[in-house]
């Protein structure tokens, strides 16, 4: 199966860009997801890409893909305090019907 | 359109009942997969069912199981609780296209506590 890690903790300055980083093992994941969990909720689906993409850009989230390095990672343009919160990437193939999730990484805006 | 809809959302339950849990996935989704998270092990997945048919199983006991309807609604149980079986239930809903799952949908979650 899939494993994915990424850095547990992330603090940056309101206003600021947020990049959070993310490694996967399994080269054949079809889908590579980033999901924002706020204290006591449920998962929100952020956005996704697809393997054989290099970038996708949605408002102020932009994702890289680097396929070589195994490497996922979330830029959040002009942080602000509601982007405080927990982001879990996630891999998966579409035919396996599971994602495997990293550990998560804490973002906490300061003012 | 609505989301992904669970119920209860929250659960107190005794070590050895048993327990279900329900999930509404979006209009139209046919796939919902289930997954435990707990501080200690992160986001584990359960179960996905499509058209009532089980199409993959996490690495837990048989004391948890699903199963999913006609209208694509799901519930999973949990029999002889644990007091390690206290978690956040998730529940998501998934696109499907020629039988392949795409984006993921997640339910706010039921919170159980087995004391």
């Amino acid at each position: 199966g899939e494993d994915v890690e990424q850095s547990l903790f992330l603090s940056v300055r309101e206003g600021d860009s947020s990049v959070i980083n993310c490694t996967y093992t399994d080269s054949s994941s079809t889908y590579l997801y980033w999901y924002k969990q706020e204290p006591g909720a449920g998962l929100q689906l952020l956005t996704y890409i697809f393997s054989n993409m290099d970038m996708k850009q949605d408002q102020r989230l932009t994702v890289l893909l680097n396929k070589k390095d195994k490497h996922l990672s979330l830029r959040i343009a002009d942080t602000q305090t509601g982007d405080s919160a927990i982001y879990f990437c996630a891999g998966g193939r579409s035919n396996d019907y599971k994602l495997s999730f990293g550990a998560g990484t804490t973002v906490t805006v300061r003012a | 359109k609505a989301g992904v809809t669970q119920t209860p959302r929250y659960l107190i339950k005794t070590r050895g009942q048993q327990v279900t849990l329900s999930c509404s996935p979006i209009s139209g989704h046919r796939s919902v997969s289930w997954y435990q998270q707990t501080p200690g092990q992160g986001l584990q997945f359960l179960f996905e069912y499509f058209s009532e048919t089980q199409r993959n199983k996490g690495n837990f006991p048989g004391r948890f199981s699903g199963r999913q309807f006609s209208n694509s609604r799901s519930e999973m149980n949990v029999s002889t609780l644990e007091l390690g079986d206290s978690a956040l239930y998730l529940c998501a809903s998934s696109l499907t296209s020629g039988g392949l799952n795409t984006e993921a949908f997640f339910g706010q979650g039921t919170r159980l506590t087995v004391v």
